[in-house]
């Protein structure tokens, strides 16, 4: 199995542009987690998807921030407008068992300017 | 308020040494802990998990300790080599009604230098 994939690994825009990222997960999973890491905050829990459906997204930060799940092997995190304070690594990770035994991607590096 | 702490916040040994490194957390209803190791440029990877009732579980030179009493935990590292240089973090689950939640610590970051 290739892992859980996120794209793009780097992404590098404009404050107030729109910014797309995207993760497969592994087969077989039915939870699948977004991250935001930061330095100071470490690792924060935004959303999290059970058999595609949003259970918890108190962690989003605001409603620049969304998430989807269209089917079992995609989801995308979107923020639109982006500011530069959403800088950060942002981790998709999948789980066959709720909150244990995630399993996270490489992670996309964002930097708003 | 449930909060996992720990230290210490950075550390560099030399290659062949011991150490060890600490997780303290107020989190409640516990459910279990999970160490990570998180290598620079990638995501977390799962070390060990420990419930309630176990004190000890190793994995290779990694071996992770947890007092329920004291809700502390440890991770020790023998005989350190270079690729272990990277941050641990310790995870904590608590049980929230027919969720749980994950409380994540901000991880220790280590630097084994030969």
């Amino acid at each position: 199995d290739a892992g859980v994939i996120q794209s793009p690994r780097h992404e590098v825009t404009e404050m107030g542009q729109e910014v797309t990222l995207r993760c497969k997960p592994i087969s077989g999973h039915d939870y699948l987690f977004w991250y935001r890491q930061t330095m100071m905050r470490g690792l924060e829990l935004l959303i999290y998807f059970n058999n595609n459906v949003p259970i918890d997204d108190s962690g989003m930060p605001e409603d620049r921030f969304s998430a989807k799940m269209p089917n079992a092997s995609f989801s995308t995190l979107k923020i639109q407008p982006s500011e530069p304070r959403d800088s950060a690594v942002y981790f998709c990770a999948s789980s066959l068992t709720g909150a244990f035994e995630q399993y996270f991607g490489p992670g996309t590096r964002l930097t708003v300017t | 308020k449930n909060q996992v702490e720990q230290s210490p916040q950075s550390l560099i040994i030399l290659e062949g040494k011991n150490c060890t490194l600490q997780c303290n957390y107020t989190v409640s209803p516990f459910s279990n802990l999970r160490w990570y190791k998180q290598d620079t440029g990638r995501g977390p990877v799962s070390l060990t998990i420990m419930t309630f009732s176990e004190n000890t579980k190793s994995n290779g030179r990694y071996t992770a300790t947890l007092d329920a009493d004291t809700k502390q935990s440890s991770l020790h590292i023998t005989a350190s080599q270079l690729s272990d240089s990277a941050s641990y973090i310790c995870v904590v689950s608590a049980n929230a009604g027919n969720n749980r939640k994950l409380i994540w610590g901000l991880g220790t970051s280590l630097a084994v230098n030969p």
